[in-house]
């Protein structure tokens, strides 16, 4: 059974930093593709970004340059490295393995992240 | 980058009517396609992948369709758990967009 179980959400000052993880489990995470999407409390989903199997990397312009995807095949994990964050940061962040067709098909059920003074 | 908007907004129906929910590119994805179904709490749950193609254990109630820029999500006989939000995400181009979601609400 394919699990991915988030941690390391919670409340940041404006400015600050934070590290997510995403423990993978029930399939081979080396191969494959995995995502980071965010959404913010009663609101949409925005996808964050995405890491290949050779650690090619992918952010839209809303993040770029602040986060940070990487992934330690060894233990079968992904992080999530926010830096300079704002408040309109502050949401449910969701780890999601990418299927065949490199969207997600199985989700964790999301960290939260609050950034506020 | 690429947006796509979805409508209605709120769709209102019952269960056993039939529901019919768009996704519209601002330019051509091909059929690199996806639908998502969310109820409140809950992670989303893919359902369709490039424009028509069912995800593991998915009804057969459910059904995609459409190339390009316009995209239709079917679900033939509404059930009662079948009401919740419904996102479309393409992957023709990074940034990987969402649609802003449709309600799909109890009538």
């Amino acid at each position: 059974e394919v699990q991915l179980v988030e941690s390391g959400g919670g409340l940041v000052q404006p400015g600050g930093s934070l590290r997510l993880s995403c423990a993978a489990s029930g399939f081979t995470f080396s191969s494959c593709d995995m995502h980071w999407v965010r959404q913010v409390t009663g609101k949409g989903l925005e996808w964050v970004s995405a890491i290949g199997t050779a650690g090619d990397t992918y952010y839209p312009d809303s993040v770029k340059g602040r986060f940070t995807i990487s992934r330690e095949n060894a233990k079968n994990s992904l992080y999530l490295q926010m830096n300079s964050l704002r408040a309109g940061d502050t949401a449910m962040y969701y780890c999601a393995r990418a299927s065949v067709s490199g969207l997600p098909d199985y989700w964790g059920q999301g960290t939260l992240v609050t950034v506020s003074s | 980058e690429i947006v796509l908007t979805q409508s209605p907004a709120t769709l209102s129906l019952s269960p056993g009517e039939r529901a019919t929910l768009s996704c519209r590119a601002s330019q051509s994805v091909s059929t690199y396609l996806a639908w998502y179904q969310q109820k409140p709490g809950q992670a989303p749950r893919l359902l369709i992948y490039d424009a028509s193609n069912r995800a593991t254990g998915i009804p057969a109630r459910f059904s995609g369709s459409g190339s390009g820029t316009d995209f239709t999500l079917t679900i033939s006989s509404l059930e009662p758990e079948d009401f919740a939000v419904y996102y479309c995400q393409q992957r023709d181009n990074w940034p990987y967009t969402f649609g802003q979601g449709t309600k799909l609400e109890i009538k």
